[in-house]
């Protein structure tokens, strides 16, 4: 598509329920990183998919956060058995390649996530 | 790991103002980055700046990576730009790191 895509925008779930992110990169685009940003702070790097390589998870906060990259494309990021610290906007990014390739990143609009 | 300071952390500009924004890094860095945030949080890329400098419009990037920082300068600014500037730099791993970012407010 012409942007990164992301879905839902808004999620509001109870504390203790499941929730998944949908991510949808640019087409062509080889990497995909997730960022979650909490209220009037900077972004925070969760995880990184680079083609068919394993993922970097070294940013995921808990193992209650996992993520899928299916086919090289979309990407979910699951979080089990929310709390409220979870809450956060939940950005998702991706590029042609690294950030070491000066390519920049085009960012989604991002999935706001309130767990009440 | 490598200590990033933005500064100032929030700027109030009368519109047509302008102004200097400043990214500090505690060692050498790679593929510095600015991006913006608007105000409804969309993160718009708008310089990829490792050293020297770029111009975009009113916008403008230094980078002087030998002293370990780099400057946004936005000129006659527009109510439009308020939001939030970030610098990022690439960590290694495939990882970028974001400061926390200078929060800007033009006043029309």
């Amino acid at each position: 598509g012409a942007g990164v895509s992301q879905s839902p925008s808004n999620k509001v779930t109870e504390k203790g329920k499941d929730v998944e992110l949908r991510c949808d990169p640019i087409s062509g685009h080889t990497a995909l990183y997730w960022y979650r940003q909490s209220l009037g702070q900077g972004l925070e790097f969760l995880i990184y998919f680079q083609g068919n390589s394993a993922p970097d998870k070294s940013g995921l906060p808990s193992d209650r956060f996992s993520a899928e990259r299916t086919g090289g494309s979309v990407s979910t990021l699951t979080i089990q058995r929310t709390q409220q610290e979870d809450s956060a906007v939940y950005l998702c990014a991706s590029s042609f390649g690294t950030g070491a390739a000066g390519y920049g990143y085009t960012f989604g609009s991002g999935t706001r996530l309130t767990v009440v | 790991g490598i200590q990033v300071e933005q500064s100032p952390p929030d700027l109030i500009l009368q519109e047509g103002a302008n102004s200097t924004l400043r990214c500090n890094f505690s060692d050498s860095v790679n593929n510095l980055q600015w991006f913006h945030q608007n105000p409804w949080g969309q993160l718009i890329n708008l310089f990829y700046i490792p050293s020297g400098t770029k111009q975009n419009g009113r916008l403008s990037a230094t980078t002087v990576a030998t002293e370990r920082y780099s400057l946004l300068y936005i000129s006659s600014s527009q109510t439009t730009d308020s939001g939030v500037y970030f610098c990022a730099y690439y960590v290694g791993g495939f990882k970028t790191i974001f400061g926390a970012g200078t929060r800007l407010f033009v006043k029309a």
